[in-house]
């Protein structure tokens, strides 16, 4: 069964910090894995990794994917109170399948 | 930007009942899908359309649910006979051909 796993739970951390987020995948043809950050509602996009080793940056964010050893990692630089959100990766196959998130807490 | 819409926000129906989640996808994309999220839990894969008909669904997606694109623009999710456990946040998603796909804000279904 395709599933993806996602570590920690929770985060709790302080304005400054640096965090890595993981996401370990089993997906049987997969394609791409996926990474959003869901505030209130809906997930919106941060980044699509298709290629092993090749890091994907936007500002204090970035991710990178090994497609060897099946996990990605989500780094975010000089935490904000404003990066307080659930963290959710995705594999794509035919289909998507997300894992739990991480909860991600910046105290001020 | 363009982005996908949904209506409505929140919907409140009596278990037995129809509904009919709306959505409209951004414009010149071509892959249409249906999540839901119960609360606290996470996004769950329902159903994936594309050239006018089910790509892929999954396990939850049962008699119960059908999709439809009844016109160039619109995207619905229809729930025959609502159960107290379809209550769920229930998102709909659009992406072009790259798999990087976009989600709408959302309905929020309560079914009492």
């Amino acid at each position: 069964e395709d599933k993806v796993v996602q570590s920690p739970l929770s985060l709790v951390v302080h304005e400054g910090d640096t965090v890595t987020l993981n996401c370990s995948y089993e997906v049987t043809n997969f394609r791409s894995l996926l990474w959003y950050k869901q505030e209130k509602k809906a997930p919106t996009f941060l980044f699509m990794l298709t290629s092993s080793g090749i890091e994907k940056k936007s500002g204090r964010l970035s991710s990178i994917l090994d497609k060897k050893e099946l996990f990605s990692i989500l780094n975010i630089t000089a935490t904000q109170t404003g990066d307080s959100a659930i963290y959710l990766c995705a594999g794509a196959t035919y289909k998507y399948i997300f894992g739990t998130g991480t909860r991600l807490k910046v105290l001020a | 930007e363009p982005e996908v819409t949904q209506t409505p926000s929140h919907q409140v129906t009596q278990m037995g009942q129809e509904v009919i989640l709306r959505c409209v996808p951004i414009s010149n994309h071509l892959y249409f899908y249906w999540y839901r999220q119960i609360l606290g839990q996470k996004v769950e894969f329902l159903v994936s359309f594309y050239n006018n008909e089910i790509s892929e669904k999954s396990e939850i997606f049962d008699d119960q649910f059908s999709v439809e694109r009844p016109d160039g623009s619109n995207f619905t999710l229809k729930i025959r006979s609502t159960k107290l456990e379809d209550s769920a946040m229930y998102f709909c998603a659009s992406r072009r051909s790259t798999d990087t796909q976009y989600f709408g804000p959302g309905t929020r279904l309560t079914v009492l």
